[in-house]
């Protein structure tokens, strides 16, 4: 059972247009989520993050917002730059799960010149 | 450069296998992650260390275990390997175990076992 889904494996996106990246959830416990970037050959790279407390997150070019009542979130890169291709992992925790994450299954994203 | 070191990068070995992977966390932190990546798919929580004690368990099949050793590096043990055991498996440390402390993850060990 995939508590965290992200629903699209690759996303394509005109360099200087926004990238809106999407992830889901399942279980309500969850009340703090994070986005991590990965390059190949590489670790996961921590992005951005949200609490459940907040609706919206941001940092720069990248922007996270939660809606809990759809148990949605999303990530915004505006704009986009081909250095962002990367895969992009939703992850989340649960407050009474310590600090082991919950990773959806990424979502590639190509960033055209 | 996260910080965190993971060694061999890669690894090939045969079915029935046991291999070790080692990790070496960030100078200071004191908990350590392990995460495997199949295919395609996201990376699935395995087992916390945090001081050399076990904190968490995830979906750590009985034929895996792991420690954390006193310099606070951490090696998992895979046994009795398995086609299906080939992945991605990453390392990640954080400075305490608390529950908004971020993790940053090694550059991971590919294990193919054919």
């Amino acid at each position: 059972d995939q508590q965290v889904k992200q629903n699209s494996p690759s996303l394509s996106v005109q360099e200087g247009r926004i990238s809106i990246l999407n992830c889901d959830y399942t279980n309500s416990m969850f009340d703090y989520f994070l986005w991590y970037k990965k390059y190949p050959a590489e670790g996961p790279t921590f992005l951005i993050s949200i609490s459940s407390i907040k609706d919206k997150n941001e940092d720069g070019r990248f922007t996270v917002f939660l809606n809990k009542s759809a148990k949605h979130l999303s990530l915004h890169i505006v704009p986009s730059q081909p250095g962002d291709s990367a895969v992009y992992f939703c992850a989340a925790k649960g407050y009474n799960a310590g600090n082991m994450l919950t990773f959806g299954g990424g979502t590639r994203l190509m960033v055209k010149p | 450069d996260s910080g965190v070191t993971q060694t061999p990068k890669h690894l090939i070995t045969a079915t029935g296998q046991r291999v070790t992977l080692r990790c070496s966390p960030r100078s200071g932190d004191l908990s350590v992650y392990w995460y495997q990546q199949s295919l395609d798919q996201g990376l699935q929580f395995l087992i916390q260390y945090y001081n050399g004690e076990e904190r968490a368990k995830g979906n750590i099949l009985e034929r895996f275990s792991a420690q954390q050793f006193p310099d606070l590096h951490s090696e998992l043990n895979l046994s009795s390997l398995e086609l299906g055991d080939s992945a991605l498996y990453f390392c990640a440390s954080s400075a305490a175990p608390s529950s908004y402390n971020e993790q940053f993850f090694g550059p991971g060990t590919r294990l193919t076992v054919l």
